[in-house]
Formats: structure tokens, C-alpha cells, sequence
């Protein structure tokens, strides 16, 4: 069993949908909960991130942990065109230690 | 100011060569970080880098792979005898001190064995 998972989608979406991104994990010692966006043949770029358990919002951006199911989501709302991107969830240990990453989530935004 | 900058962008060798890949991180930066992202999957920790030492190396897959830093600045990731299997994306990311969570990764190099 891998340390993260991520269905890889691909998701395609009207525009103005709410979009449902999740991973689950297995370590429960993970303490440190992100998602990237990575546009095509580009690096990616930090989302947002969460620290343990709770929500985190940011304009049109949600973080979701739920430790007790080792889950996590990101909601978009009113989700744009601009959207369309491969999102990756990560998570990581306390102290100097590697992040793990999902498999990303490709997501279209049809206009 | 400037971001992670990698090079060469894309890179297509044969089999049995020996690849170079660099790295600038953003100036001041101390940790550095070496990904690899194949086709469909998600990204592969490779090596961690606090100043020129490197006191994580558990991700690198085999001994054909080697890294290192110098001047707390640029870092190289070395393939020898590269395998088809090693055709990937190579990303690398920089933070300011080693265990933070934000790290600033680059565009990647997009290696290709053939």
C-alpha cells in the first residue's frame, strides 16, 4: 500500500462547479498536509497548506484534514478555466523529512 | 525576484550515457531538494541538501545516480549508464531552511533514454 493516494482522474468540470479533490493516507505520522498545482511542463506551485487537523481557507480555495480517516480534500469553488491543472497533494513528517506526494489529480474546467 | 531555474529544459540521451542535470536555487536558499516525477505518477524524493551536505539520500534509486552542491548554490544531479527507466521529469525545489514545508520547485528537466 503506498503512503498517499490520489485517484489520478482525470475530472472534467462545467465552469462555476465546486470541485472535490481528495487523498488518503496511511502514516499517521504525517502532521503537515499541501496541495500543489502543476500546470503542463511547468513545476508545481504551492497551493495552500494545512498543519494536523482542520479546515484553511483562501479566496476560492479550501483545505479539508480529517486525521482519525487519514483523509484529505481540496475544495474550488466557482472553479474557472484557469483552473485546469494536475493538483498534487503532499504531506510531511515533522523535522527534516521529504514530502510524499499523491499521484496529482488532472482537473479540466470546461467553459 | 528570480526563481528555481533548472537545465538543461529537455534532455534526450542513448542508453549507456552519462547525463548532467543543474540546479539554481532562489539566492539565499539553504535546503535544496532533487524530485523525480515519471509518467502518470507522483513525485519521487530523491536526495535533500541542507547547505553542501547532503544528510538525505534515501530516495536516490541506484548507485548510477549521484548529486552534489557546492557554494550553498548550485547543485548537479549526475545519471550514469542512464536506463530507459530513467526517463522522467526531474524537479528540483528550494527552501529557505531545511524541513519547511514551503519548498519553490523549478520548471524540471524532461529527460528522455532512448
Amino acid at each position: 500500500q503506498k503512503e498517499v493516494e490520489q485517484d489520478p482522474g482525470p475530472l472534467s468540470v462545467p465552469e462555476g462547479a465546486i470541485v472535490s479533490l481528495n487523498c488518503t493516507y496511511s502514516n499517521s505520522a504525517f502532521q503537515y498536509f499541501m496541495w500543489y498545482r502543476q500546470y503542463s511542463r511547468k513545476g508545481p506551485e504551492l497551493l495552500m497548506y494545512t498543519y494536523s487537523s482542520g479546515n484553511k481557507e483562501d479566496g476560492r480555495f479550501t483545505a479539508q484534514v480529517d486525521k482519525s480517516s487519514k483523509y484529505i480534500s481540496l475544495f474550488i469553488r466557482d472553479s474557472q478555466p484557469s483552473d485546469s491543472a494536475t493538483y498534487l497533494c503532499a504531506m510531511k513528517k515533522p523535522g527534516n523529512t521529504p514530502l510524499v506526494f499523491g499521484k496529482g489529480t488532472r482537473l479540466s474546467v470546461i467553459a | 525576484g528570480a526563481g528555481v531555474s533548472q537545465s538543461p529544459s529537455n534532455k534526450v540521451t542513448e542508453k549507456g550515457k552519462d547525463v548532467e542535470l543543474r540546479c539554481d536555487p532562489i539566492s539565499g536558499h539553504t535546503a535544496l531538494y532533487w524530485y523525480r516525477q515519471r509518467l502518470g505518477q507522483g513525485l519521487e524524493f530523491l536526495i535533500y541538501f541542507q547547505g553542501n551536505s547532503a544528510p538525505d539520500k534515501s530516495g536516490l534509486p541506484s548507485d548510477r545516480f549521484s548529486a552534489e552542491r557546492t557554494g550553498e548554490s548550485v547543485s548537479t544531479l549526475t545519471i550514469q549508464r542512464t536506463q530507459q527507466e530513467d526517463s522522467a521529469v526531474y524537479l528540483c525545489a528550494s527552501s529557505l531552511e531545511g524541513g519547511q514545508v514551503e519548498q519553490y520547485f523549478g520548471p524540471g528537466t524532461r529527460l528522455t533514454v532512448t
